[in-house]
């Protein structure tokens, strides 16, 4: 199992600036993931992030509006960019470890934008 | 606290069949309900949401009940397709829309 936390839990944040979500897992893990769900939406995939390897994004999202970092095996960064009202989400990190088929929640960042 | 369990933890069928993924939550104070499916070595992917007001969803094959009252979910595939391996989850999101809580997951099978 892996247990996952989450910085910041919440923030309000104003228009034009970015925040920076950390995720940080208890053991090594190879792959992690970074969601998002805006209100009254589906979660949705933004990106997957594996150490040593560029970010892998879905369609919709790109590197310049949500830059992710991973450092290492146990640590990830979400930037969200100059943002708006419509990045108002809640932002979920997971990890992938053991089975290819067992997948981690971080708790989630929720995130208004006024 | 919430826990989220699911029903049966591993199912194989052969093609053509229908079937009945099942996910019960000890908490009936949600805020939404979600299945998604994950494929190995990828993210999730969202099949079906379902408000909490909500009793069904339907997406082609798929079709998701809620009954809130008796913490329960079903997920119904119809017609089942090799393609439709995977690992099925279900989520349940809390009556502030902060916290999700995963079950399990059931990985389905399906044989040619």
């Amino acid at each position: 199992s892996a247990v996952i936390s989450q910085k910041p839990s919440r923030d309000i944040c104003q228009r034009g600036t970015s925040l920076t979500i950390q995720c940080q897992v208890d053991s090594q893990v190879t792959m992690m993931f970074w969601y998002r769900q805006q209100p009254g939406q589906s979660l949705t995939l933004i990106a997957t992030a594996n150490q040593g390897s560029e970010a892998t994004y879905e369609s919709g999202f790109v590197i310049d509006k949500f830059p992710i970092s991973r450092p290492n095996l146990t640590f990830s960064t979400l930037t969200v960019s100059n943002m708006s009202p419509e990045d108002s989400s809640i932002y979920l990190c997971s990890v992938s470890t053991g089975g290819p088929d067992t997948q981690y929640f971080g708790p989630g960042t929720r995130l208004t934008v006024l | 606290k919430q826990e989220v369990t699911q029903i049966p933890a591993a199912l194989s069928v052969p093609e053509g069949e229908n079937l009945v993924l099942n996910c019960s939550f000890t908490d009936s104070a949600i805020y939404n309900l979600q299945w998604f499916r994950q494929d190995p070595g990828k993210g999730l992917t969202s099949l079906l949401l379902i408000q909490s007001s909500q009793r069904e969803q339907t997406s082609g094959r798929l079709n998701a009940s809620l009954d809130k009252s008796s913490g329960r979910s079903t997920l119904y595939i119809a017609a089942s397709q090799p393609g439709d391996s995977a690992t099925y989850l279900c989520a349940v999101i809390d009556n502030y829309g902060q916290n999700f809580v995963f079950g399990p997951g059931t990985r389905l099978s399906v044989l040619p």
